[in-house]
């Protein structure tokens, strides 16, 4: 069955810090790969996403995310975090014959000034 | 921009009420989903739907909860009997088309069950 993995429940970093957020994925074949980010009372709304190709794909707000297949794994990255960025980030991953995404449990990102 | 909107953003209900969560996709999508994050978890998956028919329902959508779309614009999921656990958050989301697309999610309701 497919899964997601976020380790990291929540990250402090100061602004203007580089930032890692990890994801790790279960899935036989290539999936789709998702980050979306939710900000307090909003909805969730897509930084990126990876379908095939370019290994290294480039979001909105700066944001960028490498799939790594040997290690499964879909990380996002920022080289210099921004105090608007401070909210809860979501990895996903959908298969092609399915419509569904399957979340992970999300990490919450605290920027300190 | 186009965006998915939904009504109300918050709706309290008491245990054994029917509750009607609404959804305006954006206006040319045609797949249409229904999650729900309880507080502290993982948004799950509810339901799909596609020409006017379910695609794929999880687990957790039981005979309780039904979708539908009564007209050309909103897309509605109904709890029939709501019980305590049902208290979550219910994003909706659209897509324009299936497959290398993303789904555009609404800002959620929250429902509290009393």
């Amino acid at each position: 069955a497919q899964s997601v993995t976020q380790p990291d429940i929540h990250i402090t970093v100061s602004e203007g810090a580089s930032l890692e957020l990890r994801c790790n994925y279960s899935y036989g074949a290539t999936p789709y790969l998702f980050w979306y980010v939710q900000s307090p009372g909003q909805g969730l709304q897509l930084l990126l996403k990876y379908f095939s190709g370019d290994t290294l794909v480039q979001g909105i707000k700066g944001f960028e995310a490498e799939f790594k297949r040997s290690q499964s794994s879909f990380n996002l990255r920022k080289p210099s975090v921004h105090w608007s960025d401070a909210a809860e980030y979501f990895c996903a991953v959908a298969a092609y014959n399915t419509d569904k995404l399957i979340f992970g449990t999300g990490t919450r990102l605290q920027v300190f000034p | 921009e186009p965006e998915v909107t939904q009504t109300p953003s918050h709706q309290v209900t008491q245990m054994g009420q029917e509750v009607i969560l609404r959804c305006v996709p954006i206006s040319n999508h045609l797949y249409f989903y229904w999650y729900r994050q309880i507080l502290g978890q993982k948004v799950e998956f509810l339901v799909s739907f596609y020409n006017n028919e379910i695609s794929e329902k999880s687990e957790i959508f039981d005979d309780q909860f039904s979708v539908e779309r009564p007209d050309g614009s909103n897309f509605t999921l109904k709890i029939r009997s709501t019980k305590l656990e049902d208290s979550a958050m219910y994003f909706c989301a659209s897509r324009p088309r299936r497959g290398g697309d993303e789904q555009y999610f609404g800002p959620g309701t929250r429902l509290t069950v009393t």
